[in-house]
């Protein structure tokens, strides 16, 4: 998986709560990507940064936040978790330059009750 | 594992045969493209990409071909194997655009 982990793997909450996602990795890569995988949608993205403390919406951000205060770090946090929330959370990463290829990490499944 | 697509579609072929895998991507504009492999339980994993200035381009068992007209793209698996039964995922990006867009994704299913 590239130099990349993601912890927890697993995580069921409760509706109200905060969960925090983290993505790890090892590559130094300038580039980290936070999406979301459901049945019938593929995968979405949710944010990316494209450096330390630099970050941008994707196109379902609506409900998260993220944080990069490291390079290897990328958090995903959501404030009041939801039932819609629901989904497994893939991090993936990208090098600079002209290569635009991603790499995914092994994802979380989160369910929220 | 994940549960990647309840109605997703699918495509079972016999070991040993070649496997065309289509996609349809959505926006005209785009300039790069990316097939990926999810096996169950895992994240996606890159298979091979393809940019617009190219028409088909070839990897180890496997050729992606794009048709920017109607925009298609499919990607050929040689001598499929068990071991390529997975969900395989289309990508597409535009220049300038960190935003990679995927497609629903189609099963692939080896049979001995």
């Amino acid at each position: 998986d590239a130099g990349i982990t993601q912890s927890p793997r697993h995580k069921v909450t409760e509706t109200g709560t905060p969960v925090t996602l983290r993505c790890h990795q090892t590559e130094n890569h300038r580039y980290m990507y936070w999406y979301r995988q459901d049945p019938g949608h593929g995968l979405r993205l949710i944010h990316y940064s494209y450096g330390v403390k630099d970050t941008d919406k994707g196109e379902v951000s609506d409900g998260y936040s993220v944080s990069r205060s490291k390079t290897e770090d990328f958090l995903l946090t959501l404030e009041s978790a939801t039932s819609s929330q629901t989904s497994v959370y893939f991090c993936a990463i990208r090098a600079p330059g002209t290569t635009r290829e991603q790499f995914f990490g092994p994802g979380t499944r989160l369910t929220v009750l | 594992g994940e549960s990647v697509g309840l109605h997703l579609p699918t495509l079972s072929v016999q070991e040993g045969d070649n496997s065309i895998i289509n996609c349809a991507y959505s926006n005209s504009a785009s300039d790069y493209f990316i097939w990926y492999k999810q096996e169950s339980g895992k994240g996606p994993q890159f298979i091979i990409d393809i940019r617009s200035n190219m028409d088909k381009r070839q990897g180890q068992r496997v050729t992606v071909l794009l048709n920017k007209t109607v925009k298609h793209l499919s990607l050929q698996i040689a001598a499929t194997q068990p071991g390529d039964s997975a969900v395989y995922f289309c990508a597409e990006n535009m220049g300038g655009s960190e935003k990679l867009v995927f497609g629903k994704g189609t099963k692939l299913t080896v049979n001995p």
